[in-house]
C-alpha cells in the first residue's frame, strides 16, 4: 500500500517560509495525487493544496493562492510544500496524504480520497 | 467553497449501541466525492469510507456509509470501545474540505 515519510519539525519566526518534504515508497508515485492536510490544535484538517505528477499539475485551496507553493521531485519520490509569509495562525501538523486523481471533461482535477498519510510535521510559528 | 457541516458535536454511547453521524454540505457534492475519517489522539486520520458508501480496505462492515447530494451518513453499529475517536466527513468534489468533526465516545 505505500507509505509516506514526512521531514522533522520545525520552529520559524513569523514572516518566515518553511519547506516540508514528504518521501513515498512503494506504489507507482507518478499515477497518484498527492495532497497536503493541516491540522492546527484542537480543530479540523484542513486541505492546503496537492500535486498530481503524471499531469504536472499543482492545485492549492483558495485561502493559501499566492502562499504556497507544492512541488514533486520523481527522481526521488519526494513531494515538498513552500508555505510563505507565515504568522502564528500557521502553527499546526502537516500532513502529506495519498489519493487516486481523476480529471473532470473541463480539466479540472480531483484529489479523492487519502488512503495514506504521513506521520506529519509539526510547524511552530513563534518569535 | 463547500462548508461542511457534521452534527452532532459529541455523541456518548454505550459498548452494543448504533451511532449515526451526520455531515450536510452547504450545496450538493459533485458525483457523491465525500469520505470519512477517523482519528485518534496523537494519529493521522485513517480512511474509513470514500465516494460516499465504499468501504476503504480495512473497515469492517459494521461501519457503513450513505447519503448523497448535501446529507450524507456514517453508521457504526455494535459500538466497541476502540470506537472512540474523532470523526471527519470530507468532500473532494470542489477542490476539497472538512467537516469539524464529531467527537464519539464509547463506554
Amino acid at each position: 500500500q505505500g507509505q509516506l515519510v514526512q521531514s522533522a519539525a520545525e520552529l520559524k519566526k513569523p514572516g518566515s517560509s518553511v519547506k516540508v518534504s514528504c518521501k513515498a515508497s512503494g506504489g507507482s508515485f507518478r499515477t497518484t495525487a498527492l495532497s497536503w492536510v493541516r491540522q492546527a490544535p484542537g480543530q479540523g484538517p484542513e486541505w492546503v493544496g496537492g500535486v498530481i505528477p503524471m499531469f504536472d499539475m499543482s492545485n492549492y485551496a483558495q485561502k493559501f493562492q499566492g502562499r504556497v507553493t507544492i512541488t514533486a521531485d520523481d527522481s526521488t519520490r519526494t513531494v515538498f510544500m513552500e508555505l510563505r509569509s507565515l504568522t502564528s495562525e500557521d502553527t499546526a501538523v502537516y500532513y502529506c496524504a495519498r489519493g487516486s486523481p481523476s480529471i473532470a471533461p473541463t480539466g479540472s482535477p480531483y484529489y479523492k480520497a487519502l488512503d495514506v498519510w504521513g506521520q506529519g510535521t509539526t510547524v511552530i510559528v513563534s518569535s | 467553497e463547500i462548508v461542511l457541516t457534521q452534527s452532532p458535536g459529541t455523541l456518548s454511547l454505550s459498548p452494543g449501541e448504533r451511532a449515526t453521524l451526520s455531515c450536510r454540505a452547504s450545496q450538493s457534492i459533485y458525483s457523491n466525492y465525500l469520505a470519512w475519517y477517523q482519528q485518534k489522539p496523537g494519529q493521522a486520520p485513517r480512511l474509513l469510507i470514500y465516494d460516499s458508501i465504499a468501504r476503504a480496505t480495512g473497515t469492517p462492515d459494521r461501519i457503513s456509509g450513505s447519503g448523497s447530494g448535501t446529507d450524507f451518513t456514517l453508521t457504526i453499529s455494535s459500538l466497541e470501545p476502540e470506537d472512540s475517536a474523532v470523526y471527519y466527513c470530507q468532500q473532494y468534489g470542489s477542490s476539497s474540505s472538512f467537516g469539524q468533526g464529531t467527537r464519539l465516545d464509547v463506554k
